[in-house]
């Protein structure tokens, strides 16, 4: 299966607010509420900063949030910080007992 | 705290095998299901496979069906990957991650290891 569709680079000013989409199918993100988002910087492992759509671990800063609409996902980061810098990924699971991942989007803070 | 420690890479021959270890710590390990997560030089994350709490549950991405085999021994915490017939495009870091799952569907990563990098060449 492909991978899930996500822009490569975002980008905005520190205070303003940007969105990360995530297309996928209705064997995917369209047939479970489970999407995820992690967030990586260079050289460390993953970190889970959105599960089940739109909740947030515990430790994870308010101005993530998620959502979800039919097969598209998607992230907002509001009030950009230069700490925000660096990749995102969304994940889902899907009708065939595997898990995609999307592409990675680089985020830049100008 | 949790910790998965993954153990096991280094450098091989296209064609030939290396077995992935990953030792976990700070969780009830036995109630979780647990994968492999890959991913190449410079490119995005890719699910390699996922086992159940009970090893009843087994699944593969189709790029590693056949040659890769999960496995887990709960009495000593710890995941395995053996990897055979070992291709160039296998080359990347090889992360251990424990997931939140719903009757067998894999709802998230939410603990991850460090990575161990595993090196395909001639």
């Amino acid at each position: 299966q492909s991978a899930l569709t996500q822009p490569a680079s975002v980008s905005g000013s520190p205070g303003q607010s940007i969105t990360i989409s995530c297309a996928g199918s209705s064997s995917d993100i369209g047939a479970y509420n489970y999407v995820s988002w992690y967030q990586q910087r260079p050289g460390k492992a993953p970190k889970l900063i959105i599960y089940d759509v739109s909740d947030r671990p515990s430790g994870v800063s308010s101005r993530f949030s998620g959502s979800k609409s039919g097969n598209t996902a998607s992230l907002t980061i509001s009030g950009l910080q230069a700490e925000d810098e660096t990749d995102y990924y969304c994940s889902s699971p899907t009708s065939t007992n595997s898990v995609l991942f999307g592409g990675g989007t680089q985020v830049t803070v100008l | 705290e949790v910790q998965l420690v993954e153990s096991g890479g280094g450098l091989v021959k296209p064609g030939g095998s290396l077995r992935l270890s990953c030792l976990a710590s700070g969780f009830t390990f036995n109630t979780y299901t647990m994968n492999w997560v890959r991913q190449a030089p410079g490119k995005g994350l890719e699910w390699v496979s996922s086992i159940s709490s009970t090893s009843s549950h087994i699944s593969y991405a189709d790029s590693v069906k056949g040659r890769f085999t999960i496995s887990r021994d709960n009495a000593k915490n710890s995941l395995y990957l053996q990897m055979n017939s070992l291709r160039a495009e296998d080359m990347a870091v090889y992360y251990c991650a424990s997931a939140s799952n719903n009757w067998g569907i894999v709802k998230y990563f939410d603990y991850w290891g460090r990575g161990t990098l595993v090196t395909v060449s001639s």
